[in-house]
């Protein structure tokens, strides 16, 4: 167990709907990453998170956004999805954002669009 | 922009044999270096990692080699178990721009081991 929880574990949605997946980063961790795992793109970063402020973005869509609350989970939002949305969405997180530091990641949200 | 390649799998091996995983990197700058795996319906989870050319990170008998000059992070383990099936990433953190890191991954390898 990483200590890093999403929900919900899987969502299944249609096209052209707009849903939201949660993190809660580990005790302690300031640094909230997200990423996409897809079979054709592998796993992409997608953005990034210190303490309430973007930090660094990737290869997120403009439909995506994210933010992270004063409390330090963080949510995305994927609006007008379309089925090559469906993917594995991965939160990750760690102490500061540094570079030798570790990522510790959640067990997922799985996406269905169909 | 960073990249990271590693060999294409599925690796297919039995018990007690001896592993090697290639993994090679673009990067500017001098990145940190990981590897990952991921058991089947779980997240990833750090297996080792290594953060300056020729150290080595070990863990669970796994071992890779930071090689600057030849950009390699290659995974070994002596005699693998069936335990160890998992898909295994390699990944780099580097910089992103100002005091930003983030992680690069290749696209995995499927591990299988038979008994």
């Amino acid at each position: 167990d990483s200590g890093v929880t999403q929900t919900p574990k899987h969502l299944i949605t249609a096209t052209g709907q707009r849903v939201t997946l949660r993190c809660s980063p580990r005790s302690g961790d300031l640094s909230v990453y997200w990423y996409q795992q897809s079979l054709d793109q592998g796993l992409q970063f997608l953005i990034q998170y210190y303490n309430g402020e973007e930090r660094a973005k990737g290869n997120i869509l403009e439909r995506f956004s994210a933010q992270q609350f004063p409390d330090l989970h963080s949510e995305l939002n994927l609006s007008s999805l379309e089925l090559g949305d469906s993917a594995l969405y991965f939160c990750a997180s760690s102490a500061w954002g540094g570079l030798t530091e570790t990522q510790y990641f959640g067990p997922g949200t799985r996406l269905l669009v169909l | 922009g960073d990249s990271v390649t590693q060999m294409e799998g599925p690796v297919t091996l039995s018990e007690e044999a001896f592993l090697t995983i290639n993994c090679t990197y673009t990067a500017t700058g001098y990145p940190s270096l990981f590897w990952y795996v991921q058991y089947p319906g779980e997240g990833l989870q750090l297996l080792l990692k290594a953060t300056k050319a020729d150290d080595k990170g070990s863990n669970k008998g796994f071992e890779a080699t930071y090689r600057k000059e030849t950009t390699s992070f290659h995974l070994e383990k002596g005699s693998v178990q069936v335990s160890d099936s998992a898909v295994y990433f390699c990944a780099l953190s580097a910089n992103s721009g100002g005091s930003n890191y983030k992680l690069t991954f290749g696209k995995g390898t499927l591990l299988t081991v038979n008994p």
